[in-house]
């Protein structure tokens, strides 16, 4: 069975400190993907980033960054320069593999609240 | 492009009614599925669909119904409400494939008294 843990349940930090979000997965199966939602007061799930499980490749968006782990079984996000409207519940999802014909039948952690304060 | 569109943003039912939440979207998506939120455990799945005809079990199917006759819709039923089933429902669609994101609809925040 697949697992994800984000063991912080909430963070609070003050504006332009880097903050970390950590992600911890369990699967049995070889290939699958791991995706990061955020979740911003207005209640909305905003897709940010998706990572293949055969690509271990850090990336980085901006002040978004992702550090994907296979040894640790990790797929961390961090914010650099926090900003107030960062400030939201994060979630980080797997997907197990399946057929081209399935879906992203997604596993979510619990999700860890963000607060930036100004 | 309206995206993924639910309806009613907010419902209070009593125990034991019924009513349907409403998901429609218009990207051609053939992935269609819900969720429901709830505090300090995330997203949960409830039931998904592959396309039109097609449905299955997703984690905690029990108290509710789905079907699929068209692409474009996919609605939830409530057959007879419980105070467990209180929560916040979401619709999600993406193209086939594991590795397809879901684009999400602004959600349903159903209270059952």
């Amino acid at each position: 069975a697949q697992k994800v843990t984000q063991a912080q349940t909430e963070i609070s930090v003050v504006e332009k400190e880097d903050v970390t979000l950590d992600c911890v997965y369990e699967t049995r199966d070889t290939t699958y993907y791991l995706f990061w939602y955020k979740q911003p007061p207005s209640g909305e799930l905003v897709f940010l980033i998706r990572r293949n499980s055969f690509d271990e490749q850090n990336e980085i968006s901006g002040r978004y960054s992702w550090n994907f782990q296979k040894s640790t079984s990790s797929f961390n996000f961090t914010i650099t320069a926090s900003q107030v409207v960062d400030s939201a519940v994060y979630f980080c999802a797997l997907s197990e593999a399946g057929r081209e014909t399935s879906g992203s039948r997604l596993t979510f952690g619990e999700g860890t609240q963000l607060t930036v304060n100004p | 492009n309206a995206g993924v569109t639910q309806t009613p943003k907010f419902q209070v039912l009593k125990t034991g009614q019924s009513m349907t939440l409403q998901c429609a979207q218009d990207m051609n998506h053939e992935y269609m599925s819900w969720y429901r939120q709830d505090p300090g455990m995330g997203l949960r799945l409830i039931h998904y669909s592959v396309g039109a005809g097609i449905t299955d079990q997703g984690e905690v199917p029990n108290g509710y119904n789905v079907s699929r006759s068209t692409t474009e819709d996919f609605p939830l039923r409530l057959l007879s409400a419980a105070p467990s089933q209180t929560s916040v429902y979401f619709c999600a669609s993406s193209f086939l494939g594991p590795n397809s994101p879901l684009h999400f609809g602004n959600g349903t925040r159903l209270t059952v008294t």
